[in-house]
């Protein structure tokens, strides 16, 4: 069973301070990674994807990945209260179509 | 350019009856998944389909079926529906790796 693991939170930061939301999986074949958000009520939306390991930046956001200790993390910089928002992780294994999702950290952006 | 529609948006059905959603992908999206979300969790995969084949599915029982038509479009019935199917049902389409979710159809079973 591939797993995607999550603290579910609610991570609670500062406006202006850097949000660090990590994700673990348990697959050492996965190869794609991926950060969605997703507002109350809402569906999920792409933010980032990485497949190599170090970072990718976009943005206020940036994505790490470790391939060696099997995490990835988001790092959001400068956060605002409209980034108030559950982020969900990712990852896609070699061999499947789809990516596994974990259940999601919770974040607030208190101003 | 549309992105993911799905209609309808919100469903309200009685325990046993039947159900279909429906999606229409991206412009250029030749792939559709579908996943069930429960609240407080991440999407759940049901199947993919591509080609009008369904390509891959996940740990879902056979009530749950689709289709995907020639202009990439695509169904999900849901038969003898339960209490516990009541969720959002989101619909993805990519191109590759990316996927992109429609707004999803909230279905409530009575």
């Amino acid at each position: 069973q591939k797993e995607v693991e999550q603290n579910s939170g609610p991570l609670s930061v500062p406006e202006g301070a850097i949000a660090s939301l990590n994700c673990t999986y348990s697959d050492r074949g996965s190869q794609s990674f991926f950060w969605y958000r997703q507002y109350s009520g809402k569906s999920p939306e792409l933010i980032m994807f990485i497949y190599s390991n170090g970072d990718k930046e976009d943005g206020r956001f940036t994505a790490q990945l470790n391939k060696a200790s099997q995490y990835v993390s988001l790092l959001i910089r400068d956060s605002q209260p409209s980034d108030s928002a559950t982020y969900l992780c990712a990852v896609r294994s070699g061999g499947s179509y789809i990516p596994t999702f974990g259940r999601g950290t919770s974040l607030i952006v208190h101003p | 350019d549309a992105g993911v529609t799905q209609s309808p948006t919100h469903l309200i059905k009685t325990r046993g009856q039947q159900v279909t959603l429906r999606c229409s992908p991206k412009s250029g999206h030749d792939t559709v998944s579908w996943y069930q979300q429960a609240l407080g969790q991440g999407p759940q995969f049901i199947f993919q389909y591509y080609e009008e084949e369904e390509r891959q599915r996940g740990n879902f029982p056979d009530r749950f079926s689709g289709h995907q038509f020639p202009n990439y479009s695509s169904e999900l019935n849901v038969n003898a529906l339960l209490l516990g199917d009541s969720a959002l049902y989101l619909c993805a389409s990519s191109q590759g790796d990316e996927q992109f979710f429609g707004p999803g159809t909230r279905l409530t079973v009575l």
